[in-house]
């Protein structure tokens, strides 16, 4: 099974800033998934990250708040931009084990917009 | 449209009793379906999982789960729970194409 690290863990952000949260595992894979899990609720893919394309995005979900970088197969970051209090929530980065939807996620990066 | 059901939103057990958490799904195929559990301040770890064959999968942690096509569920089991069990249990259906949709969860709390 993928060890995937987070970076940061959490954070308090103020309102009208940027956060860029770090994904790594350890080894290489094809596709990194994008969760947000807003409080109390479940988790929601908001992208799909390829190397060397450019993410896909779910509905509801855009490149100009949600920027995702893939420069190599072990490594992805999520951008939260522009964020306001409702971008409050855990963001999860996940890698799947083939292609049947097991997926193995990093610990999250909890997030608070003051 | 494809989605999945945890009816429970919270369960409260006794430790040393036994445990089941309802998951119903609605897709066309049969689908491959997963059991998650998050522990408070962690990301989450998968439990079990059911592509195909036997309709009871045994997971970790002494958990199992039944696949019952005739009702589109998929029960989460444990005969007897321990205090580390408390967590939020997250139900989950493949439905190809990377899309992996998640219930809402059930929060599992676990009296003395």
């Amino acid at each position: 099974s993928a060890v995937i690290s987070q970076k940061p863990s959490r954070d308090i952000c103020q309102r009208g800033t940027s956060l860029t949260i770090q994904c790594q595992v350890d080894s290489q894979v094809t596709m990194m998934f994008w969760y947000r899990q807003q409080p109390g609720q479940s988790l929601t893919l908001i992208a799909t990250a390829n190397q060397g394309s450019e993410a896909t995005y779910e509905s509801g979900f855009v490149i100009d708040k949600f920027p995702i970088s893939r420069p190599n197969l072990t490594f992805s970051t999520l951008t939260v931009s522009n964020m306001s209090p409702e971008d409050s929530s855990i963001y999860l980065c996940s890698v799947e084990q083939g292609n049947t939807g097991e997926l193995f996620f990093g610990e999250g990066s909890r997030l608070t917009v003051l | 449209a494809q989605s999945v059901t945890q009816p429970d939103i919270h369960i409260t057990v006794s430790e040393g009793a036994s445990l089941e958490l309802r998951c119903n799904y609605s897709y066309g195929a049969t689908p491959y379906l997963f059991w998650y559990v998050q522990s408070p301040g962690q990301g989450l770890q998968l439990l079990l999982k059911y592509f195909s064959g036997d309709t009871l999968v045994q997971g970790i942690k002494g958990f199992e789960a039944e696949f019952k096509r005739s009702q589109s569920s998929f029960n989460l089991r444990k005969p007897s729970v321990h205090w580390s069990d408390a967590a939020e249990y997250f139900c989950a259906v493949f439905l190809g194409f990377q899309k992996l949709v998640f219930g809402t969860g059930t929060r599992l709390l676990v009296s003395p």
